[in-house]
């Protein structure tokens, strides 16, 4: 088994450019995360899924969008990119609602000039 | 607000000492609560969750738990210089997002030889 995949792993943007980074996970697990890590700033959630075809809002979203049509895939849409976006982005899953152990995948780390 | 704090560190142990790390969080009714090393440059990998009060012990590391004071430890026995990390504990929150999981900013140990 896979886990949690990311791609890509680096990418550099020009400000007003847009990407998709591509999260996918083989562990058929139903909650999937998007989180970003800035320095010293810990992890923030950006977007959350609890099932495919079921999204919503974290604590960071603006300037974000997501999709979730299956269970494996839940890639994060970043639109006109901002110097503000450059960070580390992490895609997570877990399988349970309330034993919610957390499984992280390698992360993008990007950079917006 | 939800909030996790840690001690920023760093937390400097010789190799062979114990290392303890501490965590308090502000969400009364959290149940779950977790602890992720995260080596510079990759991911968050969990190494501990705890669940009820007390200790609980999984090879040389052991997580304690005190809801009544909101504090959560692990502790690193026979500290090695592998365990030079930045340790994040996390922290789910309450109620209806219980699958949702609030960070602290991490504590940065470094195991010297």
């Amino acid at each position: 088994n896979a886990g949690v995949t990311q791609t890509p792993k680096f990418r550099i943007l020009k400000i007003g450019q847009s990407m998709t980074l591509q999260c996918t996970q083989d562990m058929n697990h139903n909650y999937m995360y998007w989180y970003r890590q800035d320095p010293g700033m810990g992890l923030k959630l950006i977007y959350y899924s609890v099932g495919a075809g079921i999204t919503d809002k974290g604590e960071v979203p603006n300037g974000y969008n997501v999709s979730r049509s299956t269970t494996e895939d839940f890639p994060l849409r970043l639109e006109l990119a901002a110097p503000s976006q450059t960070s580390v982005y992490f895609c997570a899953t877990s399988r349970f609602r309330e034993y919610n152990e957390q499984y992280f995948g390698p992360g993008t780390r990007l950079t917006v000039t | 607000q939800k909030e996790v704090e840690q001690n920023s560190g760093p937390l400097s142990v010789p190799e062979g000492a114990i290392a303890s790390l501490n965590c308090t969080y502000s969400d009364r009714g959290s149940q779950s609560f977790f602890w992720y090393r995260q080596y510079s440059g990759k991911s968050p990998e969990l190494i501990m969750s705890i669940y009820s009060n007390g200790d609980k012990e999984d090879g040389r590391f052991t997580a304690q738990l005190n809801k009544a004071s909101q504090y959560v430890s692990l502790l690193i026995r026979d500290s090695q210089p592998s365990d030079s990390a930045t340790y994040l504990c996390a922290v789910n929150d309450s109620g209806g997002s219980n699958y949702k999981l609030t960070f602290g900013k991490g504590t940065l140990l470094t195991v010297n030889p």
